[in-house]
């Protein structure tokens, strides 16, 4: 156990369907992020917050919808999703020390997503 | 060119033998670096950081790492067949971004 956790853990849905996926630390780090994880491709880094502001977005599609209410809970709001957006999404947080390099990142055990 | 290369493998080595994983990045600005393990189906779990030049040890584990050439090796001594994954490498400029290499599949034979 990393000490941060992902509901559900395998998720399928339609292409009209809304869903969210949750993710909580407990780690008191301050920085959570959302990863996308497809085959035979790199870790695709989509949203980080910092202290509960949004600090990047890697040109992720508005299907995709992130929120973070504290600094301990993060959430993915999925909306008419495509085939093609199954895959496993990480959520991984760290201390989030912006003038810092030395931020480990732990993982939480991710969600299996498949859209039909 | 991308943020993070690994070569994809399969790397296969016999049990109790050396493991060598390469990954090399781009970006000179670069300050610290991961390397993550990934069982089939799992999550990474973080194994090994580096923040400066040579070598930390960690157990079976040493990654090496020189800025110079822009390039981070994992070693794994006497390899066990709990060994087999898939190792990522991972680089972090100053603040939130990090970049992953596709990683490198490693199966070790008993």
């Amino acid at each position: 156990e990393t000490g941060v956790t992902q509901t559900p853990r395998h998720l399928v849905m339609g292409m009209t369907n809304k869903k969210s996926l949750k993710c909580e630390q407990h780690l008191g780090h301050n920085a959570m992020y959302w990863y996308k994880q497809s085959a035979k491709k790199p870790l695709e880094l989509m949203f980080v917050y910092n202290f509960k502001e949004q600090t990047e977005n890697n040109s992720v599609p508005s299907r995709f919808s992130p929120e973070c209410p504290n600094s301990s809970h993060l959430f993915l709001h999925l909306h008419t999703l495509q085939p093609e957006d199954s895959a496993l999404y990480l959520c991984a947080s760290s201390q989030g020390r912006l003038q810092s390099s030395y931020n480990e990142q732990f993982f939480g055990p991710g969600t299996r997503l498949t859209v039909l | 060119q991308k943020e993070v290369e690994q070569n994809s493998g399969p790397l296969s080595v016999p049990e109790g033998a050396i493991a060598s994983l390469n990954c090399t990045y781009s970006d000179r600005g670069s300050q610290s670096f991961f390397w993550y393990r990934q069982y089939s189906g799992k999550s990474p779990e973080l194994i090994m950081f580096i923040y400066s030049n040579g070598d930390k040890e960690d157990g079976r584990f040493t990654a090496q790492l020189n800025k110079a050439s822009q390039y981070v090796s994992l070693l794994i001594r006497d390899s066990q067949p709990s060994d087999s994954a898939t190792y990522l490498c991972a680089v972090n400029r100053a603040g939130n971004q990090f970049y992953f290499g596709t990683g490198t599949s490693l199966t070790v034979i008993p």
